[in-house]
């Protein structure tokens, strides 16, 4: 079944780094964009990057702009998610999200990040 | 803070109808960006509910249904049942933002 798998999170220090991934199967990954979007405790979805289906467009949320680094490697079927310069703000349950036509099809379970020193 | 508003909380009892409004700009749902809505159970993650402002994906039941008029979007969920009880999320592009942008959620209660 189509299917995307979150890893990677935990509890950082303000500062630090920490790369997500998202693995995908069921489906051909290399033909779909693909977002980030996280949901910081008790509040609202939050939409923080997509990347094409190829890789060769990137956007950003101007909160995580400079900050953030999307990627992906199609001969993994994975997507990545390489967070620098993290921020307590930054604290979140993260999510992957498989694009149809700017809407979300699929969704993972997500995996937490927790900013705090 | 989002460029999408949704009111906090909406209520009814099984059976009953309820609205859920989801208030944009020019920028977006008014420059013609399809809307999409998503429910999310409680510690779940959110499923897409409505895509392309009116559709509804396989195995979502006929309860639910998506408009669009102006700047504005709204799901009806008529014959509540007490599954429903979730928040609900729109969705949509916003050109000067470049980006995705959510609703600020709302809340069903099912009395």
């Amino acid at each position: 079944q189509v299917q995307l798998v979150e890893s990677g999170g935990g509890v950082v220090q303000p500062g630090r780094s920490l790369r997500l991934s998202c693995a995908a199967s069921g489906f051909t990954f290399s033909s779909y964009a693909i977002h980030w979007v996280r949901q910081a405790p008790g509040k609202g979805l939050e939409w923080v990057a997509i990347i094409s289906h190829d890789g060769s467009n990137k956007y950003y949320a101007d909160s995580v702009k400079g900050r953030f680094t999307i990627s992906r490697d199609n001969s993994k079927n994975t997507l990545y998610l390489q967070m620098n310069s993290l921020r307590a703000e930054d604290t979140a349950v993260y999510y992957c999200a498989k694009d149809r036509d700017t809407a979300m099809d699929v969704w993972g379970q997500g995996t937490t990040v927790t900013v705090s020193s | 803070q989002s460029v999408l508003t949704q009111s906090p909380s909406v209520s009814g009892a099984p059976g009953q109808r309820v609205t859920i409004s989801c208030t944009g700009s020019s920028s977006n749902i008014g420059a013609g960006y399809d809307v999409h809505w998503y429910q999310q159970l409680p510690r779940t993650a959110p499923k897409l509910l409505i895509n392309a402002n009116i559709n509804r994906p396989s195995g979502v039941p006929d309860r639910f249904s998506g408009s669009k008029s102006g700047t504005s979007a709204s799901l009806a969920i008529t014959g509540l049942q007490a599954e429903d009880e979730a928040d609900y999320y729109c969705q949509s592009y916003d050109s000067s933002l470049s980006g995705y942008v959510f609703g600020t959620g709302t809340k069903v209660t099912v009395l």
